[in-house]
């Protein structure tokens, strides 16, 4: 089993739609979630960052971190079409290397 | 302000053949990452540096595979015999202090491909 699991999709979903992505995890010592964004032949860029349990909001995403469920979201409110892209998960713990999702394909269509 | 940079953007060489990788991290940034990326496994962590120090080779796949970073401002990766498997995306990223858990900058990748 990897440490990390998510699903690969692709999800499709209309202009407007609330997009929820999510990632599975299986070391309960991990402190450090975050979101990545990477959009075709680019470097991934960090989207949102948490540390521990609970919400973050920052405009139209909100990150989640459930850590008794070991689940962690990530929502897109209103979608728009820039947002089609691959999203990862990334999660760590203490001063262990960082530990990457396969990545979510998202697309967005008008 | 110009984000981590990496050349060449793609590699297409024949199986056997050297291959080098090159970085070059934000201007003060103290760690530097070389991740592998392919549809399979994802992102994978090759190596990392803090300080121009290798702290954690231990995802560096075999011996063909090696990483330098001779000083704050470049570093390579370097496959040598190459073989078709190595084809994949390799990404380097940096971060501005010592933590591996910091946000990372990554650069936009060189594209290889092994024949």
């Amino acid at each position: 089993q990897k440490e990390v699991e998510q699903d690969p999709g692709p999800l499709s979903v209309p202009e407007g739609a609330i997009v929820s992505l999510n990632c599975t995890y299986s070391n309960s010592a991990f402190q450090y979630f975050m979101w990545y964004r990477q959009y075709s032949r680019k470097g991934p860029e960090l989207l949102m960052y948490t540390y521990s349990s609970g919400n973050k909001e920052d405009g139209r995403f909100t990150a989640q971190v459930d850590k008794s469920s070991k689940y962690i979201s990530l929502f897109i409110r209103d979608s728009q079409p820039s947002d089609s892209a691959t999203y990862l998960c990334a999660m760590g713990a203490g001063t262990d290397k960082l530990i990457f999702g396969t990545g979510t394909r998202l697309q967005v269509f008008p | 302000d110009a984000g981590v940079i990496q050349s060449p953007r793609h590699e297409v060489t024949e199986m056997g053949q050297e291959v080098t990788l090159r970085c070059k991290p934000i201007s003060g940034h103290n760690s530097l990452f070389w991740y592998r990326q392919t549809m399979m496994r994802g992102l994978e962590l090759l190596i990392y540096f803090n300080n121009n120090v290798p702290i954690d080779d231990s995802g560096m796949p075999e011996d063909r595979f090696s990483a330098k970073m001779p000083n704050a401002s470049f570093s390579t990766l370097k496959i040598q015999p190459s073989e078709p498997r190595d084809s994949a995306v390799y990404f380097c990223a940096s971060t501005p202090g010592t933590g591996v858990n910091q946000p990372q900058h990554f650069g936009d990748g060189t594209r290889l491909s092994i024949l």
